[in-house]
């Protein structure tokens, strides 16, 4: 059973950097046919995807966010990473890792993790 | 890269059948099979119920089901239970190997 855990601060200030990190357990990123991505939930609305990357390091974005996004890895520690940067309080939201499968389709989620950006 | 289009809400009494429509374009819904639903309850994270148009998860109710037709996809649940009310969200692969999300439809169990 994949379980996964966001962490980091729930707290941001505006035009600063947001950064999480996703840890896995039950699986394994240096592992083929699957995505790890983030995505996130602004309060009361709707799911946004931000992004995913690949066990070999390719990753892939939103282009709405206009390149503020990177995603990286550390296999070592079984782990990814989101730094979100110069962030506004748009960016305010609950945001979830999750595992993609190579069906394209989200299998396993963290219970996901608010960051709320102050002004 | 816009949103796929689902409608904002949707009811139905215990026991009736409802359906979702979730709609885009031959860039993603059209152009692949790689459409997937989600159920989410307030406060908690999406689980995914039909992932591959039509295919369900081991352990997801059979009153779950979904469907294909050119640039839309629809989620029909039969049988309508109060569990079932929720919001749930489609998710499609695109040509630009990105992913896009629906904009979501709120289930009223009435």
């Amino acid at each position: 059973q994949v379980q996964l855990q966001e962490t980091g601060p729930g707290l941001a200030k505006s035009s600063e950097t947001l950064s999480l990190t996703c840890i896995v357990s039950g699986g394994s990123v240096s592992t083929g046919l699957q995505y790890w991505s983030w995505i996130r939930q602004p309060p009361g609305k709707g799911l946004e995807w931000i992004g995913y990357i690949y066990y070999s390091g390719s990753t892939k974005y939103n282009p709405s966010l206009k390149s503020r996004a990177t995603i990286s890895q550390d296999k070592s520690k079984n782990q990814f990473s989101l730094n979100l940067r110069y962030v506004t309080a748009a960016d305010t939201a609950v945001y979830f890792c999750a595992r993609m499968t190579d069906s394209f389709h989200y299998d396993y989620w963290g219970q996901g993790k608010l960051v709320t950006v102050s002004t | 890269q816009s949103a796929l289009t689902q409608p904002a809400s949707v009811s139905g009494s215990p026991g009736q059948s409802i359906t979702i429509s979730c709609t885009g374009t031959s860039s993603d819904i059209g152009g692949f099979d790689y459409v997937s639903w989600y159920q989410q309850h307030p406060g908690k994270a999406p689980k995914v119920i039909i992932h591959d148009v039509n295919d369900r998860p081991s352990g997801v109710s059979n009153r779950f089901s979904g469907s294909k037709s050119g640039n839309t996809a629809s989620l029909t649940i039969s049988g309508l239970q109060a569990e079932d009310e929720a919001n749930y969200y489609c998710i499609s692969y695109t040509s630009g190997d990105t992913l896009l999300f629906g904009t979501g439809t709120k289930v009223t169990v009435l």
